[in-house]
């Protein structure tokens, strides 16, 4: 099986930066995600990386990959507290189906 | 575009009972996916679909069984209800099989079992 890690809580200050760490195992991810899920909602796609990048910027949103450790991180810059959500990181593997493995995700408090 | 609905959002059932929670997409999309996500846990795959007419199992199946008769439609249904299926169902939905296509998701069945 594929073991994607995420540590469970982070809580950080409004208008600080947060960054949320994952790693996973299997080297033939071919796609990195991350997705938000609000409290009662489903899974909201954030960002999403192709797995020979090293770096994708999308406004507040930073995802850096490190392929060699299979360590994927995201940044949000200028914390509010609408971000304030749960935050999952996934890989989806080339297969004969494209599979999609999921960390048990990050739990971001942002204080005011 | 209400892209991935699912009904119902709550629900209580006893041992043994048996219920279909029904997910519905309007995007076209060829696949449809069922997760299961306990508390604390990331999302485990129950069952998959590629289009109509073909279901496949996926890590956690033993208990559901689904059904794929049209492209809109993809239910899982379970047969005896036990208390280890107590969860939060998710179902989503993607264009197509290349992994740059992203999931589109429900707002998750919140199901007890007692």
């Amino acid at each position: 099986g594929e073991d994607v890690e995420q540590s469970l809580f982070l809580s950080v200050r409004e208008g600080d930066s947060s960054v949320i760490n994952c790693t996973y195992t299997d080297s033939s991810s071919t796609y990195l995600y991350w997705y938000k899920q609000e409290p009662g909602a489903g899974l909201q796609l954030l960002t999403y990386i192709f797995s020979n990048m090293d770096m994708k910027q999308d406004q507040r949103l930073t995802v850096l990959l490190n392929k060699k450790d299979k360590h994927l991180s995201l940044r949000i810059a200028d914390t509010q507290t609408g971000d304030s959500a749960i935050y999952f990181c996934a890989e989806g593997v080339r297969d004969n189906f494209n599979k999609f493995y999921f960390g048990s995700g990050t739990k971001l408090n942002v204080k005011p | 575009n209400a892209g991935v609905t699912q009904t119902p959002k709550f629900r209580i059932l006893k041992i043994g009972q048996s219920m279909t929670l029904q997910c519905t997409q309007d995007m076209n999309h060829n696949y449809m996916y069922w997760y299961r996500q306990d508390p604390g846990m990331g999302l485990k795959l129950i069952y998959y679909s590629v289009g109509a007419g073909i279901t496949d199992k996926g890590e956690v199946p033993n208990g559901y069984n689904v059904s794929r008769s049209t492209t809109e439609d993809f239910p899982l249904r379970l047969e005896l209800a036990a208390p280890s299926q107590t969860s939060v169902y998710f179902c989503a939905s993607s264009r197509d099989r290349g992994s740059n296509q992203p999931q589109h998701f429900g707002d998750g069945t919140r199901l007890s079992i007692l």
